[in-house]
C-alpha cells in the first residue's frame, strides 16, 4: 500500500534527552513536511523538504532538526533546547511543482515528556 | 506571510442538517484550498480541495466554495451524518510545493 508511515506511534521522552521521529513514505513525492499539534489548535509548520540534501525552516524551527538523505525518508529530531516538546507530530508529503499536489498525512507520534 | 482564520471553532448540528465552516485567508497570491478531517488520534485527511481558478466544486455530500475577491472560502456538509463528526481543518497554499498554513480548526458534532 502506498502511504505515509510514522513510528513510533506514542514516544516518552525524558527531560534533557534528544528523540527522533521517524517518516518514511511511498508515494514518491519530492516535498516532505513536519507539523506540530497541540491540543484545541491548528497545525503549524516545523520543518520542510524539497528536494533531497536540502530542507527549510518553518514557522516554529527552534529546537528542532530534520534531515533529507533519501527521497523517502525525513526524520525529525527533538532536542533538548525545544521547551515545550509535549505535542501530536504529524509528517506530511506532496507532489511537488507544477502539480500543485496536495499534502497526504501519516497517522503521526504523540510525544510526552515524563 | 499567509494567515488563514477559521469560524466557528465549534459546530453541532442536527443529524440530516447541513454544516458550514468558514475560512479567511490574508495573501491574495494564495492559490489552493484544501479541506482536511481529522478524527481523534489520527492524521488529517484530505476531503476535497479547490484551486483558485475555480469558484466551486462538488463531491458528494461535500462542498467547497471560492471568492478570490473576498479571500474566502466555504466547507459545505449537507445531509451530516454521525460519521460526520470530526475536526475539520481549511488550509491555504501560495506556493506550487504544497506548503500549507492551517486554520484553527472546527469540532463538529453531528447528534442523531
Amino acid at each position: 500500500d502506498g502511504g505515509i508511515t510514522q513510528s513510533p506511534k506514542y514516544l516518552f521522552r525524558k527531560e534533557g534527552q534528544n528523540v527522533t521521529l521517524s517518516c518514511e513514505q511511498n508515494l514518491n513525492h519530492d516535498a516532505m513536511y513536519w507539523y506540530r499539534q497541540d491540543p484545541g489548535q491548528g497545525l503549524r509548520l516545523i520543518y520542510y523538504s524539497q528536494i533531497v540534501n536540502d530542507f527549510q525552516k518553518g514557522d516554529i524551527a527552534e529546537g528542532y532538526s530534520v534531515s533529507r538523505e533519501k527521497k523517502e525518508s525525513f526524520p525529525l529530531t527533538v532536542t533538548s533546547a525545544q521547551k515545550n516538546p509535549t505535542a501530536f507530530y504529524l509528517c506530511a508529503s506532496s507532489m511537488g511543482p507544477g502539480v500543485m499536489g496536495a499534502a497526504f498525512f501519516g497517522q503521526g507520534t504523540r510525544l510526552t515528556v515524563v | 506571510g499567509e494567515n488563514v482564520e477559521q469560524h466557528p471553532s465549534t459546530l453541532s448540528v442536527q443529524e440530516g442538517d447541513s454544516a458550514v465552516i468558514k475560512c479567511t485567508y490574508s495573501d491574495s497570491a494564495s492559490n489552493y484550498f484544501p479541506w482536511y478531517k481529522q478524527e481523534l488520534g489520527k492524521g488529517p485527511q484530505l476531503i476535497i480541495d479547490i484551486r483558485s481558478n475555480v469558484g466551486e466544486k462538488k463531491d458528494q455530500r461535500i462542498a467547497v466554495t471560492l471568492n478570490k475577491t473576498a479571500k474566502h472560502f466555504s466547507l459545505h456538509i449537507t445531509e451530516t451524518q454521525p460519521e460526520d463528526s470530526a475536526v475539520y481543518f481549511c488550509a491555504g497554499s501560495t506556493d506550487s510545493w504544497g506548503k500549507l498554513q492551517f486554520g484553527a480548526g472546527t469540532q463538529v458534532v453531528v447528534t442523531p
